[in-house]
């Protein structure tokens, strides 16, 4: 299973841009990277996915380095909202779908 | 609205006294699986299961039980809850177990066995 490496926590300011980062230099080649987020008191929330090119959705966009070893979640405005534990996970199948400890991103007013 | 439902969101028991947490998606998902989550640990699959009637372990299934008898529903059940079942449990679903979807979460159950 491919290992992960994101701040332990990041700060940002409202309507600001926020780039959240992700080692996973162990990625299998058939490994999907996956965002998912997770307010407190709620269960974790899907953002984005993807396999080797950049995404966009109407929460994130995700950009992927070309080695695949690396990737960056980008929320384009961070509202009060966004404030969440912030998870980057490479997955193959949902059998092995293993949530680290994560980013905590505070969202300053 | 797409969703996964689990009741109850809160539950106090009794050590011994038979419990079931249920969860159900209305997306027609062939994908389940149950998780608990507790602090320092992460999320831990517990059981899941890949269509009706096909249930099987996840890592930490003991004192656990599941059924699939319907493709929406995903019941667990805890035959004699014990206090190490004290923890937050979350139910997911997914259109299929490959990693090239997403997965939708309940908003969770908060169980205390004392």
């Amino acid at each position: 299973d491919a290992k992960t490496t994101q701040p332990n926590s990041m700060e940002s300011n409202e309507e600001e841009p926020v780039h959240l980062p992700c080692n996973h230099s162990t990625i299998s080649g058939t490994d999907y990277i996956h965002w998912y987020r997770q307010l407190p008191s709620q269960g974790p929330e899907y953002v984005i996915h993807g396999l080797t090119s950049n995404v966009n959705n109407r929460m994130a966009s995700l950009a992927i380095a070309e080695d695949r070893k690396s990737s960056t979640l980008i929320l384009h405005r961070a509202t009060l909202r966004d404030a969440a534990v912030y998870y980057c996970i490479p997955l193959y199948n949902f059998n092995k779908f293993y949530f680290g400890s994560g980013t905590k991103l505070n969202v300053k007013p | 609205e797409a969703q996964v439902t689990q009741n109850p969101r809160y539950l106090i028991t009794v050590t011994g006294k038979k419990l079931t947490v249920t969860c159900s998606q209305n997306m027609n998902h062939e994908y389940m699986s149950w998780y608990r989550q507790d602090p320092g640990l992460g999320l831990r699959q517990i059981y899941y299961s890949m269509n009706v009637e096909v249930t099987d372990k996840g890592d930490v299934p003991e004192g656990y039980k599941v059924s699939r008898k319907e493709k929406r529903n995903f019941p667990l059940i805890l035959e004699s809850p014990s206090p190490n079942q004290t923890s937050l449990y979350f139910c997911a679903s997914s259109l299929s177990i490959q990693g090239g979807t997403e997965a939708f979460f309940g908003q969770g159950t908060r169980l205390t066995v004392v």
